[in-house]
């Protein structure tokens, strides 16, 4: 089982859906970013969270730590936020640096 | 301000062959680090640093090398190149201190013959 987990792992929505992408993970984290892949490979920060919620835009991350899970929220989606979206888990106490990816959802929205 | 810059962006390679993938950045970050990312699964971490002086390994370090002489530069090396190692390498940054996000490269993709 890997040790971080997201769902789905494709999904398509329509032009002004409500979409959720969940992360949840098994191992003590000190931090948990949501990237998101453009379909031409570069990888850009969207969240770093380690409680709480951010939102920026028609995005929302929120973290829940005693659960183990993250979800990444997108409002009224559009078509340009077609792409691969990777949860990403700074594994152990602020003291380490080793990153554990999710093998990423793919995010298709329909015009 | 450049951010993150791998350089090549593709290249091809005979297997036995060495190279070096590069990765430069202009922010100041401590934390630097490199990754391979193959078809249906995460992003794989295969070695990182903290700053100039210091590495250590990821989770798939055998086959490459890395050095850190400077803070802005850490450049992978790959002394004899296998099949395995085919794949699209990224080179991510960041600070240390505290929780930051990390910046990535736009990835090097690689294809062992």
């Amino acid at each position: 089982k890997n040790e971080v987990e997201q769902s789905p792992q494709n999904l398509t929505a329509q032009e002004g859906e409500f979409i959720t992408i969940n992360c949840s993970y098994s191992v003590g984290i000190s931090a948990l970013h949501w990237l998101q892949q453009h379909p031409g490979g570069g990888i850009v920060s969207l969240f770093m969270l380690s409680s709480g919620k951010k939102k920026h835009g028609r995005l929302i991350a929120t973290i829940n730590i005693q659960e183990k899970h993250s979800s990444l929220h997108i409002t009224a989606s559009h078509p340009r936020d077609s792409a691969v979206y990777i949860c990403a888990v700074r594994s152990g106490d602020s003291g380490t640096y080793k990153y554990i990816f999710g093998t990423g959802t793919r995010l298709k929205v329909l015009a | 301000n450049a951010g993150v810059t791998q350089t090549p962006k593709f290249q091809v390679l005979k297997t036995g062959q060495s190279m070096t993938l590069q990765c430069a950045q202009d922010m100041n970050h401590e934390y630097m680090s490199w990754y391979r990312q193959d078809p249906g699964m995460g992003l794989r971490l295969i070695h990182y640093s903290v700053g100039a002086g210091i590495t250590d390994q990821g989770e798939v370090p055998n086959g490459y090398n890395v050095s850190r002489s400077t803070t802005e530069d850490f450049p992978l090396r790959l002394l004899s190149a296998a099949p395995s190692q085919t794949s699209v390498y990224f080179c991510a940054s960041g600070l240390t201190l505290h929780y930051r996000e990390l910046f990535f490269g736009e990835g090097s993709r690689l294809t062992v013959l």
